[in-house]
């Protein structure tokens, strides 16, 4: 059972769409962070959310931790081939086990067709 | 600032042979994962340690990896002997705790290829 559940598994656009990437999970956490990966690299950290609620905005993405910090989303505006890539959530410290334990979702593969 | 680095970025080996990867984490962080991925998923933990001690090893296969973080600095990641299945990318990050907030950074990864 995936502790963090990730939807859709795959997302195929064309450029200028918005799109909507899920992140959930039945457990709490104490922070939550979204990666995006390009092929033959590692993970980059687009955002950490700690907050219940909390918004943040990193120019074209938004970013949300669910009320009870048990969910997130990633919203994407007019998307851009350069937005083409693998896009993780990873949750810290799931039901209060230990700090610093993060696990992974399996992952978003999206891509942008121009 | 250096990120984490890693070595080598690419290993091709016959099973059963050794093989070991070596991670440097940023500057400064207690906390070390080694992760592996397959392609297209996301990364699975193999290893957790904090300073030089292994907080979390319960999916490390122990029988064919080890791990050392001897001085709380860098980390080497051994398997003896390779199988087809480890064929992977191998990934190191590193992360301080701030508060509530524990955000990793990641290496580039290992691409291991067991033939």
């Amino acid at each position: 059972t995936q502790l963090l559940e990730q939807s859709p598994q795959f997302l195929s656009i064309q450029e200028g769409e918005n799109l909507t990437v899920y992140c959930n999970s039945s457990s709490v956490f104490s922070s939550l962070q979204w990666y995006r990966q390009e092929p033959g690299e590692g993970p980059v950290l687009l955002v950490t959310v700690v907050t219940g609620g909390e918004v943040k905005k990193l120019k074209r993405l938004t970013f949300q931790f669910g009320d009870a910090r048990k969910d997130s989303s990633l919203h994407i505006t007019a998307a851009q081939p350069g937005d083409t890539g693998l896009y993780l959530c990873a949750g810290d410290n799931a039901g209060g086990t230990s700090y610093g334990k993060l696990t992974f979702g399996q992952g978003t593969i999206l891509t942008v067709h121009p | 600032e250096a990120g984490v680095v890693q070595s080598p970025r690419y290993k091709i080996i016959e099973k059963k042979q050794p093989v070991a990867f070596w991670c440097n984490p940023i500057s400064g962080h207690n906390t070390l994962y080694w992760y592996r991925q397959n392609l297209g998923q996301g990364p699975e933990l193999l290893i957790r340690y904090e300073n030089e001690e292994a907080v979390d090893d319960s999916q490390l296969p122990k029988d064919r990896f080890s791990a050392e973080r001897l001085k709380g600095v860098d980390s080497t990641l051994k398997i003896q002997p390779a199988e087809l299945g480890d064929s992977a990318v191998y990934l190191c990050a590193s992360s301080l705790r701030t508060g509530a907030r524990s955000s990793a950074f990641f290496g580039q990864g290992t691409r291991l290829t067991v033939v």
